[in-house]
């Protein structure tokens, strides 16, 4: 089966870091490009960060660009989000997404998410 | 950097057909991507570049494109349609992806 499972996500203090990992499983890994796109309480979707299959590609939003690193072990099938300088509004549910290759590089496959919580 | 607007809530009686917008500047040039998010779960891929479905999607969804707006159109509407729908496209002069504000589907 075709699965991305999150993990990592807590309540932290602004200001801290936090490291959210995405282990996959059921594809080969290393051939597909992956995303974290993030949701706040209440909020719509918003995209976090891109890295390719080789991880020589990585792009960032702008909110986040600066404080937070993508990467990826594609040993361990595993996406990685150190998150630094968090602020209240990181406040979010975490989803790492993998682009398929069938889809044009539509987002196919979810994560359920991990909570990410940045309050004083 | 590039705006996809999607209004924020449609309502349709079931078994009528439910059509949500995403406009975005030449967005017809673009490949469009739509998601249903349902409370508490993560979002589903439903449509792809513009209009193709993967096949675990039923055939009630469809997309088409054209110069400044995207539409999802959901025909015979069912209760369990009622989500949230996000639009995206990829920004090639930011390298970015964009996801539309959401419009929320309520079956009444």
């Amino acid at each position: 089966e075709v699965q991305l499972v999150e993990s990592g996500g807590g309540l932290l203090q602004p200001g801290g870091s936090l490291r959210l990992s995405c282990a996959a499983s059921g594809f080969t890994f290393v051939t597909y490009e992956m995303n974290w796109v993030r949701q706040a309480p209440g909020k719509g979707l918003e995209w976090v960060s891109y890295i390719s299959g080789s991880g020589s590609s990585i792009y960032y939003a702008d909110s986040v660009k600066g404080r937070f690193t993508i990467s990826r072990d594609n040993a361990k099938t595993s996406l990685y989000l150190q998150m630094n300088n968090l602020r209240a509004e990181d406040t979010a549910v975490y989803y790492c997404a993998r682009e398929g290759k069938l889809t044009n590089d539509a987002l196919d496959i979810w994560g359920q998410g991990t909570m990410v919580i940045v309050s004083s | 950097s590039y705006v996809l607007t999607q209004p924020p809530s449609v309502s349709v009686a079931p078994g009528q057909t439910a059509r949500i917008t995403c406009g975005g500047n030449n967005i017809g040039s673009k490949s469009v991507h739509w998601y249903q998010q349902k409370p508490g779960q993560a979002p589903v891929l439903v449509v792809y570049d513009d209009r193709d479905r993967p096949s675990e999607i039923r055939e009630r969804f469809s997309g088409s494109n054209s110069v400044n707006t995207a539409t999802l159109t959901i025909s015979r509407v069912e209760a369990g349609d009622e989500a949230d729908y996000y639009c995206q496209v990829w920004d090639s002069s930011s390298h970015h992806w964009v996801f539309g504000g959401g419009t929320k589907l309520t079956v009444l």
